[in-house]
């Protein structure tokens, strides 16, 4: 089975300019969340996408958005870029959602870089 | 808001010892914790959950043990092996798939 793939590996955008990465889970898995790590904060919550519905959102600002489509494959935006946004932005699947829990399988990572 | 605290930034070990790793949070009642791996420039890898009804779970050399009283995992490597160098995140979490990361321990085993 095909682990989680996210694209691009590795941007480099300048303040003000927008982005979008790219996420597909692995075949099956319905729960997609994505996470921003920085060496300061470490992992931190974004959102979760579960069957094209987002179930949860982290304590971000408004200029990161998110989606994910009827095949499960998911985007997340970031508009507006600030300097404090680069970073290893993480996508994750699972195959569970709702109220069940499980093991997040996590991709390799975009590494956005905002200068 | 909730605040999660792993034990140190760095742990050196010599091989063949147990390796103790610490997860301390507050202001959070989680229904489970996890614990991954992560090497550098890749994604974190799980390892291990367990839920807070259970007060021990063990994978091969892996041990983790989970305490609400004290708001604490602990978690063990036994018979370290320089291959179990690698960063560890402890992850708290309650219903769906929203996880609280720690800023995770290096840990580095030496031959």
């Amino acid at each position: 089975k095909a682990g989680v793939t996210q694209t691009p590996r590795y941007l480099i955008k300048t303040r003000g300019q927008q982005v979008t990465l790219s996420c597909s889970p692995i075949s099956g898995h319905r729960s997609v969340s994505w996470y921003q790590q920085t060496p300061g904060q470490g992992l931190q919550f974004l959102f979760e996408y579960f069957s094209e519905t987002q179930r949860n959102k982290g304590n971000f600002p408004g200029r990161f958005s998110g989606r994910q489509f009827s095949n499960s494959r998911s985007e997340m935006n970031v508009s507006t870029l600030e300097l404090g946004d680069s970073a290893l932005y993480l996508c994750a699947s699972s195959p569970k959602g709702g109220t069940n829990t499980g093991e997040l399988f996590f991709g390799e990572g975009s590494r956005l870089t905002v200068l | 808001s909730q605040k999660i605290e792993q034990n140190s930034e760095a742990l050196n070990i010599q091989e063949g010892k147990t390796a103790t790793l610490t997860c301390n949070y507050t202001n959070y009642s989680p229904a489970y914790l996890q614990w991954y791996r992560q090497d550098p420039g890749r994604g974190p890898v799980f390892l291990l959950l367990i839920r807070e009804n259970e007060k021990e779970k063990r994978k091969e050399r892996l041990k983790v043990t989970f305490d609400t009283t004290l708001k604490q995992s602990l978690f063990h490597i036994t018979a370290s092996q320089p291959a179990d160098s690698a960063t560890y995140l402890c992850a708290l979490g309650n219903t769906g798939n929203q996880f609280y990361f720690g800023t995770g321990t290096s840990l580095t085993v030496i031959p």
